[in-house]
């Protein structure tokens, strides 16, 4: 079973709006990393939170993390149509970074 | 800045054949990972290495066989092809991702 999970499935918005996407887990972690990942790409790391922290901010992008209720969130804010891509969260399960598990992903969809 | 390369971009094979992907990466890391991305299920875990001749399975590696001669280089095979089989595999070197090889069996 999927140790990560992200929702929703999918969603749109339209440029310059803010967009969140959860992310569900279902252990203990040392860390967790969102991932985006466009068409034809590899992943890409957008942030890695420590279990220690409770938000991280990289530019436009902002993740947070709930240890107690085992959920962490990505926020986009002022969407470009370059943020249209797959969005991953992944845990290491307490594997202290040697392993990451991934969810299935977010296809984020930005509208012009 | 490193980078990642991933050999070939794509692979067709045929059932029953073994066939191997390789992986460089000049960033002078430790870990290296490979991962199989399916249509819908995400990436999963097959191989994985801390060092130099290590090798750790993940969740998926039945089928599967790996080889880590080099720090820079990690190799999978895929033992025996699956008619049909489609998927993406994704070699990481720590958080750094390649563009993975995209197989498909006839």
């Amino acid at each position: 079973s999927q140790l990560a999970e992200e929702n929703p499935w999918a969603l749109s918005v339209h440029e310059g709006e803010s967009v969140t996407v959860n992310c569900s887990y279902k252990t203990s972690i040392t860390a967790l990393q969102w991932y985006r990942q466009k068409s034809g790409e590899g992943p890409a790391q957008l942030i890695l939170i420590r279990s220690n922290e409770r938000e991280k901010r990289n530019g436009r992008l902002r993740a947070t993390l709930d240890t107690s209720s085992q959920s962490s969130s990505l926020s986009i804010t002022a969407t470009r149509c370059e943020d249209t891509a797959v969005y991953f969260c992944a845990t290491d399960a307490n594997t202290g970074y040697q392993n990451f598990y991934f969810g299935k992903g977010t296809s984020l969809t930005v509208i012009p | 800045g490193g980078i990642i390369t991933q050999t070939p971009k794509f692979l067709i094979g045929q059932e029953g054949q073994k066939l191997t992907l390789k992986c460089q990466q000049n960033f002078n890391h430790d870990t290296m990972y490979w991962y199989r991305q399916d249509s819908g299920k995400g990436l999963r875990l097959i191989y994985y290495s801390i060092t130099e001749n290590d090798l750790q399975k993940g969740d998926l590696s039945e089928g599967y066989d790996a080889s880590r001669e080099k720090k820079s280089s990690f190799s999978l095979t895929v033992t025996s092809a699956q008619k049909n089989e489609m998927a993406v595999f994704l070699c990481a070197s720590r958080q750094y991702f390649g563009p993975g090889t995209r197989l498909t069996v006839l």
